[in-house]
């Protein structure tokens, strides 16, 4: 299947820095989505990309849907102790009204006392 | 309140016995999908449904089955047949809105283990 290269793997922070973390992929996707999951919980939402080269943000998250469309980044600003967890991108091409989604491995976020 | 609710949030499974997850939604989303997680890595997809008595093989299908008899309703089977069970296993459910396609939004998930 289609695979989606999620970096950095992890991340070690103190509260206050801002982070950034990309995708890519071997092939093109015509949506972007970034989901936040804590330990043991399902993953949440946080930002959906529709269009390349689209720039969203919510609050203190930005992410941007690449020209090529093989790729995605996620920024947060002045992170904060609940940003703490694991953030994943996820790709999707729909098929027919089929939407399957590809996910990354992953960054995970740990911030620094 | 309105969602996705997976139960239960642990099962203990024994050496060749089926288990069953359940996932319901009253979103009134058409599409569900079943999803395992292994540590260290993303989402694997096991099997979806875009509408009620209908479904379809996802990645990694194999040991796995599903119904779809009712819309809110999509519970998963782990068989025996699967040789490693043990994961953390996601139900996920779409809509329609008017610009098209909605984002998947995901249940709490259910921790499967092995006695």
């Amino acid at each position: 299947g289609q695979q989606l290269n999620q970096s950095p793997q992890s991340m070690f922070i103190q509260e206050g820095e801002d982070v950034s973390m990309n995708c890519t992929s071997s092939s093109i996707f015509n949506t972007w989505l970034w989901y936040k999951q804590d330990p043991g919980e399902g993953p949440v939402l946080l930002i959906a990309l529709y269009k390349a080269g689209e720039l969203t943000s919510n609050g203190r998250l930005t992410a941007q849907f690449g020209i090529t469309r093989k790729d995605s980044f996620l920024n947060i600003s002045a992170s904060i102790p609940s940003d703490v967890g694991i953030y994943f991108c996820a790709g999707s091409i729909p098929n027919f009204g089929n939407e399957k989604l590809t996910f990354g491995t992953g960054t995970r976020l740990t911030i620094i006392p | 309140d309105g969602g996705i609710t997976q139960s239960p949030k642990y099962l203990f499974r024994k050496e060749g016995q089926n288990v069953t997850l359940s996932c319901e939604q009253n979103l009134n989303h058409d599409a569900m999908y079943w999803y395992r997680q292994d540590p260290g890595q993303g989402l694997r997809l096991i099997y979806y449904s875009q509408i009620v008595n209908d479904f379809q093989k996802g990645d990694i299908a194999e040991g796995y089955s599903v119904s779809r008899e009712k819309k809110e309703s999509f519970p998963l089977t782990v068989t025996s047949a699967q040789k490693n069970p043990t994961a953390f296993y996601l139900c996920a459910s779409r809509g329609e809105g008017r610009g098209g396609n909605q984002p998947q939004h995901f249940g709490d998930g259910t921790r499967l283990s092995i006695l």
